[in-house]
């Protein structure tokens, strides 16, 4: 079982806005900023949002984070083929003192 | 571009060791503190352990403390993890990892491509 909870799996259809949750505590999203990051299928994860909704260069805008008490959310706009991944939250835990993950959310573009 | 290079990972029995090389180059290694991460196959991402720049601070997650030893050469620009009293459940793909942001705020840029370790009799 992860620290962070998300939903296993997501869909959408090209061109349609989706969204991941992801679910914490107080002593992790409560206090701490969230990072999300995408693997694609057979490749190492891939920085996508930093400090709870910002990009690093190159990523698309169509890609965008939030966070709001112990949750955070990521949202693609715009789906795109390409997008189909697994994508994890992850953020610091003051009780853990460490990292921690989500489980992964796989999209899948019908 | 920045690049991280493992090495060192393969098969070998439960109860044995292991050392991981991660290699970094085309950035200042001394500057950044690194991080190692794993993925057992088909499950999510593991936070390992970490160290500073200088390697005065270092952690490790529980399942790996007291078997587990991060170490860094910055003159050499490399990246180490020694893996003693191996497991099953230790069996994953290995990731060194640059860390930005600092602790309480990591989050991590640039991923190498993984090395494989499999703990199997």
């Amino acid at each position: 079982q992860s620290v962070l909870t998300q939903p296993p799996s997501a869909s959408g259809t090209p061109g349609q806005r989706v969204t991941i949750s992801c679910s914490g505590s107080s002593s992790n999203i409560g206090r701490n900023s969230v990072n999300w990051y995408q693997q694609l299928p057979g490749t190492a994860p891939k920085l996508l949002i930093y400090s709870n909704n910002q990009r690093p260069s190159g990523v698309p805008d169509r890609f965008s984070g939030s966070k709001s008490g112990t949750s955070a959310s990521l949202a693609i706009s715009g789906l795109q083929s390409e997008d189909e991944a697994e994508y994890y939250c992850a953020t610091w835990d003051d009780s853990l003192n460490g990292p921690v993950f989500g489980g992964g959310t796989k999209l899948t573009v019908l | 571009e920045v690049q991280l290079v493992e090495s060192g990972g393969g098969l070998v029995q439960p109860g044995g060791s292991l050392r991981l090389s991660c290699v970094a180059s085309r950035f200042t290694f001394s500057k950044y503190s690194m991080n190692w991460v794993r993925q057992a196959p088909g499950k999510g991402l593991e936070w390992v352990s970490y160290i500073s720049k200088s390697s005065s601070t270092i952690y490790y997650a529980d399942s790996v403390k007291g078997r587990f030893t991060i170490s860094r050469d910055n003159a050499q620009n490399s990246l180490y993890l020694q893996m003693n009293s191996l497991r099953v459940e230790d069996t994953a793909v290995y990731y060194c990892a640059r860390d930005v942001g600092g602790v309480g705020a990591t989050f991590w840029d640039y991923w190498g491509q993984g090395t494989l370790v499999t703990v199997a009799s």
